[in-house]
């Protein structure tokens, strides 16, 4: 069953606009992380925003933000002021932290396309 | 610089041959891991390791084995190609602070 769901696959925004990208997740365990991720076309996977469910960690802040509504199992990805650079693909991340039987599962990710 | 690289980037494939991903990785990380990329469905895990000589199954882990000779290499292995594998393939690796992970640019697969 899929742990990670991005409801949207694409997504068009003009540029300087604000974007919010969903995601939800399933986890009985109590020790997670959850993760977004902005994929490059050079292939590299870019780090945005680490979530522990205890605090914000921020690993890139400026104009990227989270929502982290952990009751709802809920974690939004904010975007301020839409730059033509953003567009990209963008996944969420799960990460349950259990022993050694642990790695990060993700969503099918959000193509965003940003218009001058 | 934590840096994860993976050989070929690319690489055309028989149906029935054998392929293998190499990835390799100077981070020191302990945690190395497999995934395929496939339109709507994202990424998922393939196989994964913790510690050389070492693997352990994913969540899609048949038609594809894992080796990992040294904390530093970790390879995937397809005895069979098949079309169905066909997809850009990732590998990463785990640790520093907060466990964040690093990719590698992907290796994309055709199998014909």
């Amino acid at each position: 069953a899929q742990k990670v769901i991005q409801v949207w696959s694409t997504t068009s925004r003009q540029e300087g606009e604000k974007l919010t990208l969903d995601c939800s997740y399933k986890t009985s365990q109590v020790l997670y992380h959850l993760f977004w991720y902005k994929h490059l076309l050079s292939g590299e996977m870019v780090l945005l925003i680490r979530q522990m469910p205890s605090t914000i960690a921020i690993e890139r802040s400026g104009r990227y933000s989270v929502v982290f509504q952990k009751s709802r199992k809920s974690i939004s990805l904010v975007i301020s002021t839409l730059q033509p650079d953003d567009s990209g693909k963008y996944f969420c991340a799960l990460w349950e932290l259990r022993n050694n039987n642990n790695a990060p599962r993700f969503g099918a990710g959000t193509k965003l396309t940003v218009k001058p | 610089e934590a840096a994860v690289t993976q050989s070929p980037r690319s690489k055309v494939a028989v149906t029935g041959g054998k392929v293998t991903l190499s990835c390799h990785q100077t981070n020191n990380h302990d945690y190395m891991y497999w995934y395929r990329q496939d339109t709507g469905h994202g990424l998922r895990l393939i196989h994964y390791s913790y510690v050389a000589d070492s693997t352990e199954k994913g969540d899609i882990p048949d038609g594809y084995k894992a080796s990992r000779p040294s904390q530093e290499n970790f390879s995937l292995i397809l005895e069979l190609a098949s079309l169905s594998q066909t997809a850009v393939y990732f590998c990463a690796s785990r640790g520093g602070s907060g466990n964040t992970l690093y990719f590698g640019e992907g290796s994309r697969l055709i199998v014909v």
